[in-house]
């Protein structure tokens, strides 16, 4: 079965500090890795993506992600909070064998204090 | 573009009655789907579709069915709601069904069942 954690229902970070959100799957095959990001009473908005090659990928608003196969997590990080990255943000996968299936976490809300 | 747009944007029924919410996308993408959005459980799917003709079932598709008689639009019908279809619905499209593409929300429907 095809599944994603995210461990933290909330993450809190002053502004400047490095945030990391984090993240870990179970999939058939090969995963392919996804974040989105979700502002108050908006819909799902795609930062990033893994899907082969290099483990560090940068995305959007300055955010990348490690994937790390022997752990199977894809965490998110930013080396520098900003107030304006809080919000609800969602880790995502297919799997190799079933990918016409996302399977989403239960989201982690980002909280950047001035 | 537009992107994903969804009608409306609030609903409330009473328990047994029916309903649709609307779903279209003008980016000629191929795959459309249907998630629901509760509290401390992320995404879950409930249909989605490969192409016109073409429709399947999610992780929750009791209660909700669909057609995808277009490329542009990806109705999801309510047979006769219950109180537990109270949620927040969203719709989302891919460029095709392959692996590595990532998905494109609409701002979603709120909905409540009395």
């Amino acid at each position: 079965a095809q599944s994603v954690a995210q461990p933290e229902d909330q993450v809190n970070v002053a502004e400047g500090n490095p945030l990391t959100v984090k993240c870990t799957y179970s999939v058939s095959g090969n995963p392919y890795l996804f974040w989105y990001v979700q502002y108050p009473n908006r819909g799902l908005q795609f930062l990033l993506k893994y899907i082969t090659g290099d483990n560090l990928v940068k995305g959007s608003y300055g955010f990348e992600a490690e994937f790390n196969k022997s752990q199977t997590s894809f965490h998110l990080k930013k080396p520098s909070a900003l107030v304006s990255d809080s919000a609800l943000y969602f880790c995502a996968v297919r799997g190799e064998y079933n990918f016409n299936k996302f399977y989403f976490g239960s989201g982690t809300k980002l909280n950047v204090k001035p | 573009n537009a992107g994903v747009t969804q009608t409306p944007k609030f609903q409330v029924l009473k328990t047994g009655q029916s309903m649709t919410l609307q779903c279209a996308q003008d980016m000629n993408h191929e795959y459309m789907s249907w998630y629901r959005q509760d509290p401390g459980m992320g995404l879950r799917l409930i249909h989605y579709s490969v192409g016109a003709g073409i429709t399947d079932q999610g992780e929750v598709p009791n209660g909700y069915n669909v057609s995808r008689s277009t490329t542009e639009d990806f109705p999801l019908r309510l047979l006769s709601a219950a109180p537990s279809q109270t949620s927040v619905y969203f719709c989302a499209s891919s460029y095709g069904a392959s692996f590595y593409n990532e998905q494109f929300f609409g701002p979603g429907t709120r909905l409540t069942v009395l």
